[in-house]
């Protein structure tokens, strides 16, 4: 049973749109949660996390939202760039985890394409 | 600084023979991840080892072991390979960062078995 969800395998958006990528999670335990991108022949990449104490965090072009209630969290690219065409991965950790241990619990992934 | 150093990048083997691969953490990194993904599952978590002990364990098979080395450098192996086992192996390796780890990952290896 997946603990974390990524319900669209892919997503295609516009050049200078918002891409908006969303995650789902059902273990209520779960408090740090992390995206990273895949580009094809590359291992992931650490984009951005969120801890649970908060509901947003922001770098630059990417946000993350928490919405603990709904166990969903979503992240946006604005403007999104064809470079940021690759996979995006959603990645959660518990508490009993997150200072000591490296068992992220991923989703499948959602394959994003931004096309100019 | 170098990032995390996976060989091979590329192997094939049959069924029944064994593999080795070898990760190589950055300088000063000493938690090592193996992680298997494949289409349909995703990344599967198979074990962690920090200061040469395993520290974490996913739910795989015996067949699949692993080590770490005083230099953090670590090998997972793989006996009795099946068809399934196909797949791209990642390594990673993290300090904790702001209360939590976050991972740096090789490129893989991707293994084909026949």
């Amino acid at each position: 049973d997946q603990q974390v969800k990524q319900n669209s395998p892919s997503l295609s958006v516009q050049e200078g749109r918002i891409s908006i990528l969303n995650c789902d999670y059902t273990n209520s335990m779960f408090d740090y949660f992390l995206w990273y991108k895949k580009y094809p022949a590359e291992g992931p990449t650490f984009l951005i996390s969120i801890s649970s104490i908060k509901d947003k965090n922001e770098d630059g072009r990417f946000t993350v939202f928490l919405n603990k209630s709904a166990k969903h969290l979503s992240l946006h690219i604005v403007p999104s760039q064809p470079g940021d065409s690759a996979v995006y991965f959603c990645a959660a950790s518990d508490s009993l985890n997150a200072g000591n241990n490296r068992k992220l619990i991923w989703g499948l992934g959602t394959s994003l394409a931004v096309n100019p | 600084k170098a990032g995390v150093t996976q060989t091979p990048r590329y192997l094939i083997k049959t069924r029944g023979q064994q593999v080795t691969l070898s990760c190589s953490p950055i300088s000063g990194h000493r938690s090592v991840s193996w992680y298997q993904q494949t289409p349909g599952q995703g990344l599967q978590f198979l074990f962690e080892y920090f200061s040469e002990t395993q520290r974490n364990k996913g739910n795989f098979p015996g067949r699949f072991s692993g080590r770490q080395f005083s230099n953090s450098r670590s090998e997972m192996n793989v006996s009795t390979l099946e068809l399934g086992d196909s797949a791209l192996y990642l390594c990673a390796s993290s300090v904790v960062e702001a209360g939590a780890n976050v991972l740096t990952f090789g490129a893989g290896s991707r293994l084909t078995v026949l």
